[in-house]
């Protein structure tokens, strides 16, 4: 069965700090991860990764992939109160197209 | 742009009771999903479809049922209601899976069972 971990579940950090998230992942016939966020309502995409060590760089937040020790990190610099969301990671199966999500970081930014 | 669109957005059934949660998209997607997401458990994949008439069972298929009679359409049905489907449920869309792009997601229906 498809696995994806993320880890802190939870972190709570002053604003202006950085932080840096984990997503780690058992897909078989894996293609892409995906990371969202997700404030009071539905999850909204930020990143897909499908190839090693390219980052991908949105503003002050960026994201790279690691398919040889199987694991994505998103790192979010000079954090801000608007950052304080869910941050959730997921990994589709090539093979029965199934898309799994982890359990999600609650990342909390104290002004 | 309507893009997912989710009927209704809250609902409270009594146990046993029935319903159904509709899915639209307005984005001629070929794949869509129905999840969960309780507290501490992310979002769970309930049923999914790759294309117009074609279903497939999640991650948690059971207690409910999906039709994909109409490619924009997506339906979760509930036949007999519990307490344990007390949830929020997401419907997502993606063109060619998720492997091309990126899912959308619904605003969510948020169902209390009593």
């Amino acid at each position: 069965e498809d696995k994806v971990v993320q880890s802190p579940l939870s972190l709570v950090v002053h604003e202006g700090d950085t932080v840096t998230l984990n997503c780690s992942y058992e897909v078989t016939n894996f293609r892409s991860l995906l990371w969202y966020k997700q404030e009071k309502k539905a999850p909204t995409f930020l990143f897909m990764l499908t190839s090693s060590g390219i980052e991908k760089k949105s503003g002050r937040l960026s994201s790279i992939l690691d398919k040889k020790e199987l694991f994505s990190i998103l790192n979010i610099t000079a954090t801000q109160t608007g950052d304080s969301a869910v941050y959730l990671c997921a990994s589709p199966n090539f093979g029965n197209e199934k898309l799994t999500f982890g359990t999600g970081t609650r990342l909390t930014i104290i002004p | 742009n309507a893009g997912v669109t989710q009927t209704p957005k809250f609902r409270v059934l009594k146990t046993g009771q029935s319903m159904t949660l509709l899915c639209a998209q307005d984005m001629n997607h070929e794949y869509m999903y129905w999840y969960r997401q309780d507290p501490g458990m992310g979002l769970r994949l309930i049923h999914y479809s790759v294309g117009e008439g074609t279903t497939a069972k999640g991650e948690v298929p059971d207690g409910y049922n999906v039709s994909r009679l109409k490619k924009q359409n997506f339906l979760l049905g509930l036949e007999s209601a519990a307490p344990s489907q007390t949830s929020v449920y997401f419907c997502a869309s993606g063109q060619n899976g998720p492997l091309n792009t990126e899912a959308f997601f619904g605003q969510g229906t948020r169902l209390t069972v009593v």
